[in-house]
């Protein structure tokens, strides 16, 4: 079966970087977009990019495109999302999740289960 | 860029019919889709490109979508169904947009 493991929970000072990763198995990794969403306590779900897993390409979303960095390990069927110059408003939930059908522009059917990352000082 | 609006609230007796609104500009062109999330747990997609269920969601759950309103229709609500909703879009311009989310409550 179809499963997205992430890291831990991370605490991080304002300024540094924070790291993300999400081990997929059960499916053929670099068939299918793995996608990055984040979640604000009590707030809605905020889409921050996606990669294609199988050449690596990239789409983020204009607010994170100067902070974010996306790749992927295909050796290691992982995806890992990198997050630089942290706030407090960074403070939220990360998931990955993966494509419906492939490309990047379905649906998210499969999500891991969440990597709670905190900045304060 | 594209905004669609969901109600804070949806309140529905049990065994009744809940529906779920997003609300946008012809959103009815775009493609919507559906999820589900209970408190810390991860969303789980239950209506994909506007009216279909991925596999293992119940037949309980419905979706539509025309003119300037996405609808997800919850039939004969269960306690279990208490959960917030999330419609998302993908905007050609912006990317991938989710709703604000509506909260239903199973009374």
């Amino acid at each position: 079966q179809v499963q997205l493991v992430q890291s831990g929970a991370e605490v991080k000072k304002p300024g540094a970087s924070v790291k993300v990763s999400c081990k997929a198995s059960g499916y053929n990794f670099r068939s299918y977009a793995i996608h990055w969403v984040r979640q604000a306590p009590g707030q809605s779900l905020e889409w921050m990019g996606w990669i294609d897993a199988g050449n690596g390409d990239t789409r983020l979303s204009q607010k994170f495109q100067d902070r974010v960095t996306l790749t992927r390990d295909t050796s290691a069927n992982t995806a890992n999302m990198e997050l630089s110059s942290l706030r407090s408003e960074d403070t939220a939930m990360y998931y990955c999740a993966r494509d419906y059908y492939g490309s990047g522009n379905n649906a998210f059917l499969f999500w891991g289960q969440g990597t709670m990352v905190i900045a304060s000082s | 860029s594209f905004e669609m609006t969901q109600p804070l609230s949806v309140s529905v007796a049990l065994g009744q019919t809940a529906r779920i609104a997003c609300e946008g500009n012809r959103i009815g062109n775009e493609i919507v889709h559906w999820y589900q999330q209970k408190p810390g747990q991860a969303p789980v997609l239950v209506i994909h490109r506007d009216t279909n269920r991925p596999s293992g969601i119940p037949e309980r759950f419905s979706g539509a979508n025309t003119g300037n309103t996405a609808t997800l229709t919850i039939s004969r609500v269960q306690a279990g169904d208490e959960a917030d909703y999330y419609c998302q879009v993908l905007d050609s311009n912006t990317g991938w947009l989710f709703g604000g989310g509506t909260k239903l409550t199973v009374l």
